[in-house]
């Protein structure tokens, strides 16, 4: 089946510093979507990317659609301590099964 | 606020007693997902609705069901809980909205199942 390789799978930063991690994949995926989840709570979408090569910002946060469309990645800018979470990358094949494929997440700690 | 509402947020309920968890939608938004999700690992899709298909991943045991009786609301029903079924479930929507552009996911706050 599908599968999505997410990186780092934990990192501990102090704040005001940037954050990057990436996701692989070993197939194609027409979208690709990042999400943040807070403890006890349901994933939210943080960008969503449509198109091979996009590059996407959301505040602090830049993500792109690898061009290959096997790949993504998320940076997150001058980090604050309430970016604290694990942010999550997923795949998507629009118009066909609509079935996310997860990342296996990225735990992130910002120390004030 | 259009969204996407679980209830409860907690529910705590006896080893082989069955439970049934709600999901509420305004998005108007015509799939509807359940994912189970466990300590520290990412979401996995138990089933979902395309309008009123049906459709059951492969692995997806048979203690867990599912009912949509409208657009608006799905239920996630588990016929005999054990202990391994203790969980974060989480309910999602996806649609499409005019011009053809994908519209979604969008997931609830889920809701924290225990088994005792």
């Amino acid at each position: 089946g599908q599968q999505l390789n997410q990186s780092p799978q934990s990192m501990f930063i102090q704040e005001g510093e940037d954050v990057s991690m990436n996701c692989t994949s070993s197939s194609i995926f027409n979208t690709w979507l990042w999400y943040k989840q807070d403890p006890g709570e349901g994933p939210v979408l943080l960008i969503a990317l449509y198109k091979a090569g996009e590059l996407t910002s959301n505040g602090r946060l830049t993500a792109q659609f690898g061009i290959t469309r096997k790949d993504s990645f998320l940076n997150i800018s001058a980090s604050i301590p309430s970016d604290v979470g694990i942010y999550f990358c997923a795949g998507l094949n629009q118009g066909g099964s609509e079935k996310l494929v997860f990342g296996k997440g990225t735990k992130l700690t910002v120390n004030p | 606020d259009a969204m996407v509402i679980q209830n409860p947020r907690y529910q705590v309920t006896q080893f082989g007693k069955p439970v049934t968890l709600s999901c509420s939608q305004t998005l108007n938004h015509n799939v509807m997902y359940w994912y189970q999700q466990k300590s520290s690992q990412a979401p996995k899709l138990l089933f979902h609705y395309y309008d009123k298909d049906f459709n059951n991943e492969a692995d997806t045991p048979d203690n867990f069901q599912s009912r949509r009786p409208n657009t608006s609301f799905c239920f996630l029903d588990i016929r005999s809980p054990g202990l391994g079924d203790a969980a974060m479930y989480l309910c999602a929507t996806s649609g499409y909205r005019l011009p053809v552009r994908f519209d979604g996911y969008t997931f609830g706050s889920g809701t924290r199942l225990t088994v005792v």
